[in-house]
């Protein structure tokens, strides 16, 4: 079945590391998502992985993916207050819908 | 350049009544896709259109829900006889290709109130 899980809830320090997680059942997915969306604003996508690669890094965010366990994570180094928004996980699904998780509202303290 | 629009931004509605979501893709693209967000239901795939294949409609959550692509571009969302559970936001977003390699760029959506 299709189905994506992930912790509803993150609060961090600004300056800190945030880490979200993400665990996925569909081993045919061929590529991850984590999307952001932020108060009143669509979805916008933050970054993707390719099920062959088990890391990738962009900036302040760096992605691990365990296809072993289907365990997806998004790690934001220095948050800032800005990244407070919520994040969602996505995995596609035979290469075009996309199955979303909950979402993880990410909340930053200054 | 212009991403996807949606209209109108907000509606309401009374139970009952028909409703009419409008999008408008990014030009050149030629995949399609409607997704709606809810409280109790989260992020949902709802139908996809790829070029001139048919579409995929697979994530329609009943009968009265269906969507046409006119010309490969524009595309209208309809909900017959609309029921509280209804209520969401209907997001649309199209990409280059069908290939999970192709970004969906999303659009703001429209939020739907049904009364």
């Amino acid at each position: 079945g299709e189905d994506v899980e992930q912790s509803l809830f993150l609060s961090v320090r600004e300056g800190d590391s945030s880490v979200i997680n993400c665990t996925y059942t569909d081993s045919s997915s061929t590529y991850l998502y984590w999307y952001k969306q932020e108060p009143g604003a669509g979805l916008q996508l933050l970054t993707y992985i390719f099920s062959n690669m088990d890391m990738k890094q962009d900036q302040r965010l760096t992605v691990l993916l365990n296809k072993k366990d289907k365990h997806l994570s998004l790690r934001i180094a220095d948050t800032q207050t800005g990244d407070s928004a919520i994040y969602f996980c996505a995995e596609s699904i035979r290469g075009n819908k996309l199955v979303f998780g909950a979402g993880t509202i990410l909340r930053v303290k200054s | 350049g212009a991403g996807v629009s949606q209209s109108p931004s907000n509606k309401v509605t009374e139970k009952g009544k028909d409703v009419e979501l409008r999008c408008d893709p990014i030009s050149g693209h030629t995949a399609l896709y409607w997704y709606r967000q809810s409280l109790g239901q989260g992020l949902e795939f709802l139908i996809y259109f790829q070029g001139n294949s048919a579409p995929d409609k697979s994530g329609l959550p009943s009968d009265r829900f269906s969507a046409e692509r006119t010309g490969g571009s524009v595309s209208t969302l309809t909900i017959q006889r609309t029921q509280q559970e209804d209520s969401a936001v209907y997001l649309c977003a199209s990409s280059l290709g069908a290939s999970g390699s192709y970004e969906q760029y999303f659009g703001p959506g429209t939020r739907l109130t049904v009364t």
